[in-house]
């Protein structure tokens, strides 16, 4: 089975700054799917960024980049120029296209994030 | 375009009793999952539907059940609830069964057993 592991329950990060959020996953497949999910106050998932493990180059969106090390099996997600809108819990999810578990996402225990005016 | 739509956004039930919860996805997905948050344990994996077929079920036991309608909306029942059973429930559509579509998420429905 696979797990996903997000060491920092919390963090804080001042307006305008970079933060890094950080994932590890543990799986014996080779094909897969990573993802860093935002779920605001609201409590609506939103998907931030999403990652195919075939793929070698860094998934990027915006102000929002990953960094993937597939041999370290590690995920992290790196926020520039930090924004108050983007105060909100991140989870990092994975997802195995194959095999009995097929497209289910397995989520981390998330990081809970806070943007400082 | 309407996103995932989920009834109620609150929901207070006593032990023993019997919970619904519906889950309209966006139009034109037929892949629907439900996801549970409970307080210290992250999301996890409750069921799948695709196309009126239950695909695949989390580690839950069986009182935890659903369905998917012909229009692929979807109830999850809950019976015999337990106080553990307090969470919020997260309903999740996509157009297709596959790792390159994104999963839309609704807001949720808070259950609370009392």
């Amino acid at each position: 089975a696979q797990t996903v592991t997000q060491s920092q329950p919390e963090m804080s990060v001042q307006e305008a700054e970079t933060v890094t959020l950080s994932c590890t996953y543990d799986t014996s497949e080779n094909n897969y799917y990573l993802f860093w999910y935002k779920q605001p106050p609201s409590r609506q998932m939103i998907l931030v960024i999403r990652q195919e493990a075939y793929k070698q180059q860094n998934a990027t969106e915006n102000r929002f980049s990953v960094n993937f090390q597939k041999a370290a099996k590690s995920f992290s997600l790196k926020i520039s120029d930090s924004q108050l809108g983007d105060t909100a819990m991140y989870f990092c999810a994975f997802m195995n296209p194959s095999g009995a578990g097929s497209y289910q996402l397995t989520f981390g225990k998330g990081t809970k994030l806070s943007v400082i005016p | 375009e309407a996103g995932v739509t989920q009834s109620p956004t609150h929901l207070i039930k006593t032990r023993g009793q019997q919970a619904t919860l519906r889950c309209s996805p966006i139009s034109g997905h037929t892949s629907v999952y439900w996801y549970q948050q409970a307080l210290g344990l992250g999301l996890q994996f409750l069921l799948w539907y695709d196309e009126g077929e239950e695909r695949n079920r989390g580690n839950f036991p069986p009182r935890f059940s659903g369905r998917q309608f012909p229009n692929y909306s979807s109830e999850l029942n809950v019976n015999a609830l337990e106080l553990e059973d307090s969470a919020l429930y997260l309903c999740a559509s996509s157009p297709m069964a596959g790792g390159n579509t994104e999963a839309f998420f609704g807001q949720g429905t808070r259950l609370t057993v009392v």
